[in-house]
């Protein structure tokens, strides 16, 4: 689904680092989110923002923040990256309709070393 | 808050047979189900959803089911084909408006 992407694609990055990760769509949507995906785990909320001025920690918020730059804009970073953030990272999109469709982006995977 | 189980983790099953995979949820106030399926290295896609106001929910060779005193909902799968190889995750709503999500099942289906 091409209307929501990710960049960087593919990233590996040392202990201590900052790191941010962006998400971007063109499909409209108010509301995005951003899940970690671990083998054995899953997908799972990290953070979630239901419009520009509404943030909110997901299940598993330590160790991240986001940044709600714009409707189609939603950057997940992190402060001070360590070994077991190493996982891959997917964006999502809905909109405000009941369905609640979460239409989601092609994945970051990152590595820290 | 929700907490969604999803079994089996994994599951073989010949090209032809039927799968089925099932979810149980613990919030009762959830009233949206979707099912996820991600082909290797890429992004998960819904394939069916159910609302808790319907009991199934059928879309050609895949069909799902929800009961919701027992808090479970199944996704079935007839006519496997080597393509519906991947991992598949059921998905609860809960009144927040949130998904969790099931731990997901990878589906093998041989030829």
């Amino acid at each position: 689904d091409a209307d929501v992407t990710q960049t960087p694609r593919n990233r590996i990055t040392k202990t201590g680092k900052r790191i941010m990760l962006e998400c971007s769509q063109t499909k409209g949507h108010d509301r995005m989110y951003w899940y970690r995906q671990d083998p054995g785990l899953g997908l799972r909320l990290i953070y979630y923002s239901f419009d520009v001025k509404d943030i909110n920690k997901g299940e598993i918020s330590d160790g991240y923040s986001v940044s709600r730059q714009a409707q189609a804009k939603f950057s997940l970073s992190l402060e001070s990256a360590i070994p077991n953030q190493t996982a891959l990272y997917f964006c999502a999109t809905s909109d405000l309709s009941g369905r609640e469709t979460q239409y989601f982006g092609p994945g970051t995977r990152l590595l820290v070393l | 808050g929700e907490n969604v189980e999803q079994h089996p983790s994994t599951l073989s099953v010949q090209e032809g047979d039927s799968a089925v995979i099932k979810c149980t949820y613990s919030d009762s106030a959830s009233n949206y189900f979707p099912w996820y399926k991600q082909e290797l290295g890429k992004r998960p896609q819904l394939i069916i959803d159910i609302r808790s106001n319907v009991g199934e929910k059928k879309d050609q060779r895949i069909a799902v089911t929800l009961n919701k005193t027992a808090k479970h909902f199944s996704l079935h799968i007839t006519e496997t084909q080597p393509e519906d190889s991947a991992v598949y995750f059921c998905a609860a709503i809960t009144g927040a408006n949130n998904l969790f999500f099931g731990t997901g099942t990878r589906l093998t289906v041989i030829p």
